[in-house]
């Protein structure tokens, strides 16, 4: 199993310009969710989603758009980048069967607006 | 704003010792988790013990959950310099098991 993969690693973005983060879990959760984390902080619940069609907001929703129209993926779009938008930002996903809600988490990408 | 705040930000120990991280947080949960964060890498699921639990062991890792206290503790004992990394705690957002709220983290470092 590859578990959660995000691309790209790296992205550098002009304010304005949109662009879209992908995430991909091949273990079959119906959880996932998207953290964005700063320099020096803990992470930050931007938007999840409990299953495909379903989505919600999390902490700092502003500014991000996601849709989950498979189980097997989650992207992340940005509609207009700005400069505090600049992050390193993980994608995770966690069964909600059973008992057991730990998360996987992807290697990350890390954002930089100009 | 974060449910979980640790203590202390920042942790300096030798090799060998035994370290200690504070975990703090505001409403009642489900469960509390400790994750793992080496630099520039993604987070790495360590333990989670649920709030009917007092202590969970795995390893070298000792948690402990004081519910009327809203605090939990990560304890590694024989520390080694591969466990220096970020620590941080996560609990759920009370409505739900498995919508996490992460807290600032510490930063442990483990000298030769």
């Amino acid at each position: 199993n590859a578990g959660v993969t995000q691309t790209p690693k790296f992205q550098v973005l002009k304010t304005g310009q949109s662009m879209t983060l992908q995430c991909a879990q091949d273990m079959n959760h119906e959880y996932m969710s998207w953290y964005r984390q700063d320099p020096g902080m803990g992470l930050r619940l931007i938007h999840y989603s409990v299953g495909a069609g379903i989505t919600d907001q999390g902490e700092v929703p502003n500014g991000y758009n996601v849709s989950r129209s498979t189980t097997e993926d989650f992207p992340l779009r940005l509609l207009s980048a700005a400069p505090s938008q600049t992050s390193v930002y993980f994608c995770a996903s966690s069964s909600m069967t059973g008992s057991i809600y730990e998360q996987y988490f992807g290697p990350g990408t890390r954002l930089t607006v100009t | 704003s974060q449910q979980g705040e640790e203590d202390p930000q920042a942790l300096s120990i030798q090799e060998g010792e035994n370290a200690t991280m504070n975990c703090s947080y505001k409403t009642s949960i489900n469960n509390l988790q400790w994750y793992r964060q080496n630099s520039g890498r993604g987070l790495v699921h360590l333990i989670l013990i649920r709030s009917n639990e007092r202590e969970k062991h795995s390893g070298r890792l000792r948690v402990t959950l004081d519910t009327s206290k809203k605090s939990s503790s990560l304890l590694i004992t024989a520390s080694r310099a591969a466990d220096t990394a970020s620590y941080f705690c996560a609990t759920d957002a009370g409505d739900s098991s498995y919508k996490l709220i992460f807290g600032s983290g510490t930063r442990l470092l483990v000298r030769p």
